[in-house]
């Protein structure tokens, strides 16, 4: 069965903290997605990466960075987390081509306080 | 004026009844659409995915997308408690572009 793993369901952080969140897909996918969900916006991509080492900027990057050293496993990074960060975090990934098919992680939900 | 709209409901039917939930998008290059359903405190999983215009059929549930209107709809039948979720469509223009989501319909179902 495949898998989407986010490695913590909740997460409560300080301003300024630095916040990592992690996710490993087990389908051998080239591609993985970081989302932000926020109610009344839906869905925004935040970064994604269509093989490893590489990452390209989704419609909200300002504030977040990624790192995708491993094919399984793409991480993404808050430098310094800020109040209008609380959200629910999703993490995706696809095979290579068609990208209709998203598998989701079950999501991280993290305040910032 | 969003790319994508969707009424956020909540939309709350008896159990048996015939559901409808759509959406509006503004962008006519879009030719790939898909539903996603989401149980709360999980992640989003596709439904159903179509490709241009016209109706596709799996089980209970009906995808139905109009691209001279710009309106997609999806059909549930004899709808179960089960299928309680938000479900969110979801477009995008090829299948190598990025997928752009509504915000989700919130369907309760009551027994």
């Amino acid at each position: 069965d495949v898998k989407v793993t986010q490695s913590s369901r909740y997460l409560v952080k300080r301003t300024g903290e630095k916040v990592f969140l992690e996710c490993v897909q087990d389908m051998d996918h080239e591609n993985m997605f970081w989302y932000r969900q926020d109610p009344g916006l839906g869905l925004r991509l935040i970064y994604f990466s269509y093989d490893v080492k590489m990452k390209e900027k989704g419609d909200i990057p300002e504030g977040y960075s990624v790192s995708r050293e491993k094919k399984e496993r793409f991480s993404l990074i808050l430098e310094s987390a800020s109040t209008n960060q609380t959200s629910m975090y999703l993490c995706a990934s696809s095979l290579v081509g068609p990208n209709e098919k998203l598998f989701f992680g079950s999501g991280t939900q993290l305040s910032v306080l | 004026q969003k790319e994508v709209e969707q009424d956020p409901g909540p939309l709350s039917v008896p159990e048996g009844a015939i559901v409808s939930l759509n959406c509006t998008y503004s962008n006519s290059a879009f030719q790939y659409f898909m539903w996603y359903r989401q149980y709360s405190r999980k992640g989003p999983e596709l439904l159903m995915y179509t490709y241009s215009s016209g109706n596709k059929e799996d089980g209970r549930f009906t995808a139905q997308v109009d691209k001279s209107s710009k309106y997609i709809s999806l059909f549930i039948r004899d709808s179960q408690p089960s299928d309680s979720a938000t479900y969110l469509c979801a477009m995008t223009k090829t299948s190598y572009d990025k997928v752009i989501f509504g915000p989700g319909t919130s369907l309760s179902v009551i027994p």
